[in-house]
């Protein structure tokens, strides 16, 4: 398994601003994705994030409004950018560690809130 | 992306009952994930399944990966109040997972 941290935890933001989200992992990783989770609703995949490259993104999401670094095998960060309140969400940081272990493990979330 | 249909979508039930929620996709997947979630918190993995017919249990809990691939039921005994949470199945297939619709469970003392 992996054991995952997310900061920040929560925060409250306002329209217009732009918020990275960190993610760190006990140990290295092979793949690590970022979901948003909507309130009531199921994940939804973000992109995944790439170590020494751009990250993959799902349809429906772009890179200029969720910027995604990976510069090493146990961290990575999600930006979300010039935020409006339809941004309010969980965002959550997964990771899957290779290597025999194909499963996936999730962070503890951000939960985001936009004014 | 696709997300897999699962049922019921809520459960009211009172404590000592079983529970059996299941997923179905259109699609065949190579392992088969469900996951619970509490208020506030992530997704905790509860039991992984990798082949065609395994059943696994964790506790309480026991899971089968459906034999035709597209499938796979979760189900939790004797269920106690500490279960309430909404429980979430995920298929992985050519390196993507496809997540459930949730399941949200409330155990009544």
């Amino acid at each position: 398994s992996a054991v995952i941290s997310q900061k920040p935890s929560r925060d409250i933001c306002q329209r217009g601003t732009s918020l990275t989200i960190q993610c760190q992992v006990d140990s290295q990783v092979t793949m690590m994705f970022w979901y948003r989770q909507q309130p009531g609703q199921s994940l939804t995949l973000i992109a995944t994030a790439n170590q020494g490259s751009e990250a993959t993104y799902e349809s429906g999401f772009v890179i200029d409004k969720f910027p995604i670094s990976r510069p090493n095998l146990t961290f990575s960060t999600l930006t979300v950018s010039n935020m409006s309140p339809e941004d309010s969400s969980i965002y959550l940081c997964s990771v899957t560690p290779g290597t025999g272990d194909e499963t996936q493990y999730f962070g503890p979330g951000t939960r985001l809130l936009v004014l | 992306g696709q997300q897999l249909n699962q049922s019921p979508q809520s459960m009211f039930i009172q404590e000592g009952e079983d529970v059996s929620m299941n997923c179905t996709s259109s699609s065949i997947f190579n392992t088969w994930l469900w996951y619970k979630q509490d208020p506030g918190e992530g997704p905790v993995l509860l039991i992984a399944l990798y082949k065609a017919g395994e059943l696994t249990s964790n506790g309480r809990l026991t899971a089968q990966f459906g034999i035709t691939r597209k499938d796979s039921f979760l189900n939790i005994s004797a269920s106690i109040p500490s279960d309430v949470g909404i429980y979430f199945c995920a298929g992985q297939g050519f390196n993507q997972f496809y997540f459930g619709t949730g399941t949200s469970l409330t155990v009544i003392p």
